[in-house]
C-alpha cells in the first residue's frame, strides 16, 4: 500500500514569510504526527492529529500549527519563519499509537 | 518529560561483524520502544520495536533487548552489510492514553558505517 506522502519535497522562503506543508497519511491510519529534525536538536515532536482533532503538543512557540481534515490528511503551518526554522519536517501516521510509518519529509530552508 | 539518551554517536564495523548500539530513557512510564533506521535524503523507518511486556524481540539479523529495571534498551544487528550504513535512531513512548498521544521521545542518533 502506498506509504506517508509529504510535500512539496524541498521549499525555500524568505524570513517573515509563512508556509503551509501537507501530509497525506498511510490509508486507514487516523493518527498523524509531525517532528522537526536538525542537525543540532535531532528529531522534536511538534504536534498529533485523531481525527481532526489535536490531541498532543510539542514545547514549539505558537507560530506551528496544524490540523487534520476529515480524510486524515494534515497540513502543519509555520507562521513568520526565522532562519532558524530551517529543518527537515516530517510527517508518521499509525492506526493505534504504536508503529508510525514516516514519510521522506518536507526540506524547508529559510533565506 | 522523557529523556532518552543514545551511544555511541558513531560505530564503524567490519562487514560480517556484529553492532550493538544502546539507549537508556528517563521516565518508568514509557512502554513502547522503537528503532529507525534512516538513508540519506530519507525518512526513519521502523525495523524493529518492543513493547515492555517483552525482554527480548528478534527479526532475522535484527534484535532489540529492553530491561526495564535498569531503564535501558539495546540493538543488536548481526551478520552486519554495507546496506546496513545509515543512521540509527532509538525513540520512547508512552504509548497512548494521556499527554502521550503520537510522541516519541528520540535519541540523538548513531551513524553505523559498515565498511566491505
Amino acid at each position: 500500500k502506498a506509504g506517508v506522502t509529504q510535500t512539496p519535497r524541498y521549499l525555500i522562503k524568505t524570513r517573515g514569510q509563512q508556509v503551509t506543508l501537507s501530509c497525506s497519511p498511510i490509508s486507514g491510519h487516523r493518527s498523524v504526527s509531525w517532528y522537526q529534525q536538525t542537525p543540532g536538536q535531532g528529531l522534536q515532536f511538534l504536534f498529533e492529529y485523531f481525527s481532526e482533532t489535536q490531541r498532543n503538543k510539542g514545547n514549539f512557540p505558537g507560530r506551528f500549527s496544524g490540523r487534520q481534515f476529515s480524510n486524515s490528511r494534515s497540513e502543519m503551518n509555520v507562521s513568520t519563519l526565522e532562519l532558524g526554522d530551517s529543518a527537515l519536517y516530517l510527517c508518521a501516521s499509525s492506526s493505534h499509537s504504536y508503529g508510525y510509518t514516516f514519510g521522506s519529509g518536507t526540506r524547508l530552508t529559510v533565506v | 518529560g522523557e529523556n532518552v539518551e543514545q551511544h555511541p554517536s558513531t560505530l564503524s564495523v567490519q562487514e560480517g561483524d556484529s553492532a550493538v548500539i544502546k539507549c537508556t530513557y528517563s521516565d518508568s512510564a514509557s512502554n513502547y520502544f522503537p528503532w529507525y533506521k534512516q538513508e540519506l535524503g530519507k525518512g526513519p523507518q521502523l525495523i524493529i520495536d518492543i513493547r515492555s511486556n517483552v525482554g527480548e524481540k528478534k527479526d532475522q539479523r535484527i534484535a532489540v533487548t529492553l530491561n526495564k529495571t535498569a531503564k535501558h534498551f539495546s540493538l543488536h544487528i548481526t551478520e552486519t552489510q554495507p546496506e546496513d550504513s545509515a543512521v540509527y535512531f532509538c525513540a520512547a513512548s508512552i504509548g497512548a492514553g494521556g499527554t502521550s498521544y503520537g510522541k516519541l521521545t528520540f535519541g540523538q542518533g548513531t551513524i553505523l558505517t559498515v565498511h566491505p
